[in-house]
């Protein structure tokens, strides 16, 4: 079985742009969260998504939003990038809501 | 005040040792808790769920949640080079709400052999 896929695995973006996160969640899963690991730091909620529906939304500026689509794929976007957004972005995705969550690899975000 | 606090560590055992992971937190709403285990340059990966206090034990580990106090541990026996990682603690609010995870800032462990 596949397990929750994100791409890209690395990206390094130029303060002030725009970067989309991608995201696949394991055949079946109907919830999908995403997630800011900070280095030295536990993982940071961002969003959570189920049934296409926002159900979640951490402490994070607007510059940061996201979707769920029909196959429960998800994006995540950040805009006008920070040195700050430099982190490991989670993605992880349950069959339930409430735990029991499974999470991707991630994506090592550099802003320079 | 941290909704979850895990002291960061780093914590070095010779293998075979028994070794204790704790977090605590301030948060009496909390229903599920879990512990997640994280190699470097991966995602957490979960080790052990419980939803009521008492202990839960799954080969060489068990995790333990003592409600009352607000405290959740792990332990692992007969540790292991390969138990070598970081080892985050998680906790959420329950059914009905969203499952946004808490962490703990995670507790480095090494083994050696």
């Amino acid at each position: 079985d596949a397990g929750v896929t994100q791409s890209p695995t690395h990206l390094i973006k130029t303060r002030g742009q725009h970067v989309t996160l991608r995201c696949s969640p394991i055949s079946g899963h109907k919830s999908v969260s995403w997630y800011q690991q900070v280095l030295g730091q536990g993982p940071q909620f961002i969003f959570q998504y189920y049934e296409k529906e926002e159900r979640g939304r951490g402490n994070f500026p607007d510059r940061f939003s996201a979707r769920q689509f029909p196959n429960y794929s998800s994006e995540l976007n950040v805009n006008a990038l920070l040195l700050g957004d430099s982190a490991l972005y989670l993605c992880a995705s349950s069959l339930l809501l409430d735990y029991g969550y499974t999470f991707g690899s991630g994506t090592r975000l550099t802003v320079v | 005040q941290k909704e979850v606090e895990q002291d960061p560590g780093p914590l070095s055992v010779p293998e075979g040792a028994i070794v204790s992971l704790n977090c605590t937190y301030s948060n009496s709403a909390f229903q599920y808790f879990m512990w997640y285990r994280q190699y470097s340059r991966k995602g957490p990966e979960l080790l052990m769920y419980t939803y009521s206090s008492g202990n839960k034990e799954d080969g060489r580990f068990t995790a333990q949640v003592d409600k009352s106090s607000k405290y959740i541990s792990l332990f692992i026996r007969d540790s292991q080079p390969s138990d070598s990682a970081t080892y985050l603690c998680a906790m959420s609010f329950g059914s009905g709400n969203t499952g946004k995870l808490i962490f703990g800032q995670g507790t480095t462990l090494q083994v050696k052999p």
